[in-house]
């Protein structure tokens, strides 16, 4: 099963909003509504910030949000802020038991 | 409050085994899926294995599947990871996760452990 496909990298100004995309197949993103997204800072163990495509676990900002069209996801952070700058992953069910997850996207705010 | 402390990482040898373990606390152990994620040393993350709460229904990544095998001990609140047949692509930071239940393993919840590294090389 190959992974998901993300940008390397993004990057935006401290209030602008930044959108990370996560492309995969019908038989994964497109097949199923269970897309994750995760924040990794440095050193530190992911944390959960969008599943089921577009849900936000307790104490997740709002400005945090999730969306998704076809074999493509994306999470949108509006409102960037400096503790935003993380390493973001993208999951999806992909069928048949299994789980893929995307390469990871640098998030840089200038 | 939910944790999770994995331990049993370490330096091992290509070929050889090593069991990772999983302390669960917080929560009703037996009532939740759990899995295995690893990531390799400034690379992505990858699913490994996924148990049902009851111990009944296991699944793996093909990229261990044969070598490593998932177990747990409700008894413990412990979950474990053989593996064998141990090879220089294994080596990475080792993350137990909380499924939101027994069913729809695939939905993580915001519980994972802080890791523990396997480093495989001779």
């Amino acid at each position: 099963q190959s992974a998901l496909t993300q940008p390397p990298s993004a990057s935006g100004s401290p209030g602008q909003s930044v959108t990370i995309s996560c492309t995969g197949t019908s038989s994964d993103v497109g097949g199923y509504d269970y897309v994750s997204w995760y924040q990794q800072h440095p050193g530190k163990g992911p944390r959960l910030m969008i599943f089921d495509v577009r849900k936000r676990p307790s104490g997740v900002p709002d400005r945090f949000s999730g969306s998704k069209s076809g074999n493509t996801a994306s999470l949108t952070v509006s409102g960037l802020q400096a503790e935003d700058e993380a390493d973001y992953y993208c999951s999806s069910y992909a069928g048949s038991n299994n789980l893929v997850f995307g390469g990871g996207t640098k998030l840089t705010v200038l | 409050e939910v944790q999770l402390l994995e331990s049993g990482g370490g330096l091992v040898q290509p070929g050889g085994s090593l069991r990772l373990s999983c302390a669960a606390s917080g929560f009703s152990f037996s009532n939740y899926a759990m899995n295995w994620v690893r990531q390799a040393p400034g690379k992505g993350l990858e699913w490994v294995s996924v148990i049902t709460g009851g111990g009944t229904n296991t699944y793996y990544a093909d990229s261990v599947k044969g070598r490593f095998t998932i177990s747990r001990d409700n008894s413990k609140n412990t979950l474990y990871l053989q593996m064998n047949s141990l090879r220089a692509d294994d080596t990475a930071v080792y993350y137990c996760a909380k499924s939101m239940g027994n069913s729809g393993w695939y939905r993580f919840d915001n519980y994972w452990g802080q890791g523990t590294l396997v480093t495989v090389s001779s």
